[in-house]
């Protein structure tokens, strides 16, 4: 059971801004980092914003992750048709002493 | 390059065992935690569990505590998952990953590499 929420979906146009937030608790977001994964459509998930605000190597700068007490967010500006796909944020639970994963946010272009 | 390949897809019927691997290369693996993650169909991530290789510390959500065994072998660089007896929701694509941790002024942790799945069905 998810213990960070997202919104359900998120959509945009081409070219627009698109913001997925994340909420977590004290226990998670609010004591460690946030990061974020992309799963496209039948493939395996993958890294794309940790730390909060860093990028791996290859990860394009118009995604972009923040962190603001208990919540996280990630804006992907300049919408692209290949930003279709599912994110998830996640962090380390310190009451569970373990991983938990957002709730999941389809993204439509 | 790091690389997790997983074991092929399973079908099998309820109450039957499994053990599925997920093969690592181009790290040094008694160092790092390798974790699984579910994915049952149309749903979310959900970690199950994690294990450090160099000496087998394990640690279970309390969602799969009792429900599967995560082991690993490190002459073979390999971990595995388990079940001793499948259910019908047993049903899912299960992934390894490699859990990063970064220290600074705060511990990040996050995983960076991610097995290509192995998709489990468990049907009569």
């Amino acid at each position: 059971q998810s213990v960070l929420t997202q919104p359900p979906s998120a959509s945009g146009t081409p070219g627009q801004r698109v913001t997925i937030s994340c909420s977590g608790s004290s226990s998670n977001i609010g004591g460690n980092t946030v990061n974020w994964y992309q799963q496209l459509p039948g493939t395996a998930p993958k890294l794309l914003i940790y730390s909060n605000n860093q990028r791996p190597s290859g990860v394009p700068d118009r995604l972009s992750g923040s962190k603001s007490g208990t919540s996280g967010s990630l804006a992907i500006s300049g919408l692209q048709s290949e930003d279709e796909a599912d994110y998830y944020c996640a962090a380390w639970d310190d009451s569970l002493n373990g991983y938990v994963f957002g709730t999941g946010t389809k993204v439509t272009v | 390059e790091v690389q997790l390949v997983q074991s092929r897809a399973e079908i099998k019927k309820p109450g039957e065992s499994l053990k599925i691997s997920c093969k690592t290369s181009g790290f040094t693996f008694i160092t790092y935690w390798i974790a699984w993650v579910r994915q049952m169909p149309g749903k979310g991530l959900e970690w199950m569990g994690i294990i450090y290789p160099g000496d087998s510390d394990t640690r279970y959500s309390p969602s799969f505590q009792g429900q599967v065994t995560i082991s690993a072998d490190k002459s073979i660089d390999t971990a595995y998952l388990q079940w001793s007896s499948l259910k019908a929701s047993d049903t899912a694509m299960y992934y390894c990953v490699r859990l990063q941790q970064l220290v600074s002024d705060v511990t990040s942790y996050f995983f960076d590499y991610w097995g290509q799945g192995t998709l489990v069905t468990v049907s009569s």
